[in-house]
C-alpha cells in the first residue's frame, strides 16, 4: 500500500517550453501533496505544498508563477514548469500525505533536462 | 525554525560491520521523526518512524532507531550491514501535527563487499 507514482520519469525539453509533471497516489486519497527538488548528491528541498481544492503554498524563494501547481483531485497533483530554462534542470520529487499514518510517501521522481 | 543535522556525509563500511548514522534536530516541542532510504535510482522509502511510546523503534530490513529526547537525537542503527544497504539515508522531522517535513542533508552509505 501507499504507492505514489510520477509521470513522466524523465523529460527533455527545449528552453522556453513548459513541462507538466503528474503525481498520483495510487491506492489512497491525499488531500495534501508535496513537491520537492533534489540536486545531485544533496537533500530534498521543499518547493511547495499542494492542497486539494485550494491554492498551493510555496516555500520562500520559489516562484509561484514559474512552478504552477494544481491539485484537482484527491489522487492527482500536477507541477508545471513554465518557460523552462537550463537552470530548472533537476530531479523533481512529489510525495503524498497519508493521513491515517501521518506519513509522507514519495514518488519515484522526474528528471528534467532543459536544453 | 526547525532544522535537522546529519553529521556523517559519507560513511564507508565493510559487510557485516555495525552501523550508526547520526541525526540531531532542533525543535523544542513535540516532533515526529522519520528515516527514509533512497537506493540508487529508486525513490525514497520509509525505513521507520517514531511518534511516541517506546523510544527504540524497529523498521524494515533490520534497521532500528533510538529517540533520545534529552539529546534531540534519532540515530539509525543496524547491527550487521549488507552490500545491499548501499544507499542514501535521510532523517526527517515534522513538528507534532504538522505534515511538512524538514530533511537532513542525507548520509551516503557505501558498503564494500
Amino acid at each position: 500500500g501507499a504507492v505514489v507514482s510520477q509521470h513522466p520519469s524523465w523529460v527533455i525539453c527545449k528552453s522556453g517550453t513548459s513541462v507538466k509533471i503528474e503525481c498520483r497516489s495510487l491506492d489512497f486519497q491525499a488531500t495534501t501533496m508535496f513537491w520537492y527538488r533534489q540536486f545531485p548528491k544533496q537533500s530534498l528541498m521543499l518547493m511547495a505544498t499542494s492542497n486539494e481544492g485550494s491554492k498551493a503554498t510555496y516555500e520562500q524563494g520559489v516562484e509561484k508563477d514559474k512552478f504552477l501547481i494544481n491539485h484537482a483531485s484527491l489522487t492527482l497533483s500536477t507541477l508545471t514548469v513554465t518557460s523552462a530554462h537550463p537552470e530548472d534542470s533537476s530531479f523533481y520529487i512529489c510525495s503524498a500525505w497519508l493521513s491515517s499514518q501521518e506519513t509522507q510517501y514519495f514518488g519515484p521522481g522526474t528528471r528534467l533536462l532543459v536544453l | 525554525a526547525q532544522s535537522v543535522s546529519q553529521h556523517n556525509h559519507h560513511v564507508i563500511l565493510s559487510e557485516a560491520a555495525s552501523l550508526e548514522l547520526g541525526c540531531n534536530y532542533s525543535y523544542g516541542g513535540t516532533v515526529n521523526l522519520f528515516w527514509y532510504v533512497q537506493y540508487p535510482g529508486q525513490h525514497l522509502q520509509l525505513l521507520l518512524k517514531y511518534f511516541s511510546g517506546d523510544p527504540l523503534v524497529k523498521g524494515i530490513k533490520g534497521f532500528e532507531a533510538e529517540f533520545i529526547k534529552s539529546k534531540f537525537s534519532f540515530n539509525l542503527r543496524k547491527p550487521s550491514v549488507q552490500w545491499s544497504d548501499t544507499a542514501e539515508y535521510f532523517c526527517a522531522v515534522n513538528a507534532g501535527g504538522a505534515q511538512k517535513l524538514v530533511f537532513g542533508q542525507g548520509t551516503r552509505l557505501t558498503i564494500n563487499p
